[in-house]
């Protein structure tokens, strides 16, 4: 089945250290891949999203471009603040059956905690 | 403003006691979803519907039940046949399940037992 594996946490960076969040995934299809975000005690916000191969998501400073060859979607970005502590999923959406049905379900890593220190 | 609304925030359950989370939606969308999520863990798919008065069963049915008599309304019930209920829901829509649409989360509502 569908999988999806991403660096353990917790992640410490002080503000305006560049950021690196490793994401594999495993699918049997050709899934869509996405990141999400977390903010304490809220639901998930979609950070980026990328629909195929080569393909780059970007929002707020945030990039993750989707490798086909190497089953990744690393989350990068170049200078972070402190308002960028979180917890970050990487996810996959790829179609899925069983008895009771199909759909496009979306598949979660375990997440990354990330605290930015001023 | 549109989103997805979930209530109560924080529930707190007896044990032999079901419980119900209710999520509305003014997105207008077709497909929605409930998720669990404990602490360090990902989220698990709990059950969907597609459409109105249609449901699917996700990872980790058992225990839960749903009904999806509106558009916009997906309510999840808590029986007290889930063993270990105590987590973090999360109710979730999206326009239709097709590749690379988006999913849309509401606040969560955190379930304790006690």
């Amino acid at each position: 089945g569908d999988s999806v594996t991403q660096m353990e946490g917790p992640v410490t960076l002080s503000e305006e250290a560049f950021l690196t969040i490793n994401c594999t995934y495993t699918a049997t299809g050709y899934p869509s891949l996405f990141w999400y975000v977390q903010y304490p005690g809220e639901g998930l916000q979609l950070l980026l999203k990328a629909t195929k191969a080569d393909d780059k998501g970007s929002n707020k400073g945030f990039e993750a471009t989707y490798r086909k060859e190497t089953t990744s979607f690393h989350l990068e970005k170049g200078s972070v603040q402190v308002s960028d502590s979180a917890v970050y999923f990487c996810a996959l959406s790829d179609f899925w059956a069983n008895s009771g049905g199909s759909n496009y379900k979306l598949t979660f890593g375990k997440g990354t905690l990330l605290t930015v220190n001023p | 403003d549109g989103g997805i609304t979930q209530s109560p925030k924080y529930l707190f359950r007896k044990e032999g006691q079901n419980v119900t989370l209710s999520c509305e939606q003014n997105l207008n969308h077709d497909a929605m979803y409930w998720y669990r999520q404990d602490p360090g863990q990902g989220l698990r798919l709990i059950y969907y519907s597609q459409i109105v008065n249609d449901f699917q069963k996700g990872d980790i049915a058992e225990g839960y039940s749903v009904s999806r008599e509106k558009k916009e309304s997906f309510p999840l019930t808590v029986t007290s046949a889930q063993k270990n209920p105590t987590a973090f829901y999360l109710c979730a829509s999206s326009t239709w399940a097709a590749h690379g649409n988006t999913i849309y989360f509401g606040e969560g509502s955190w379930l304790t037992v006690v």
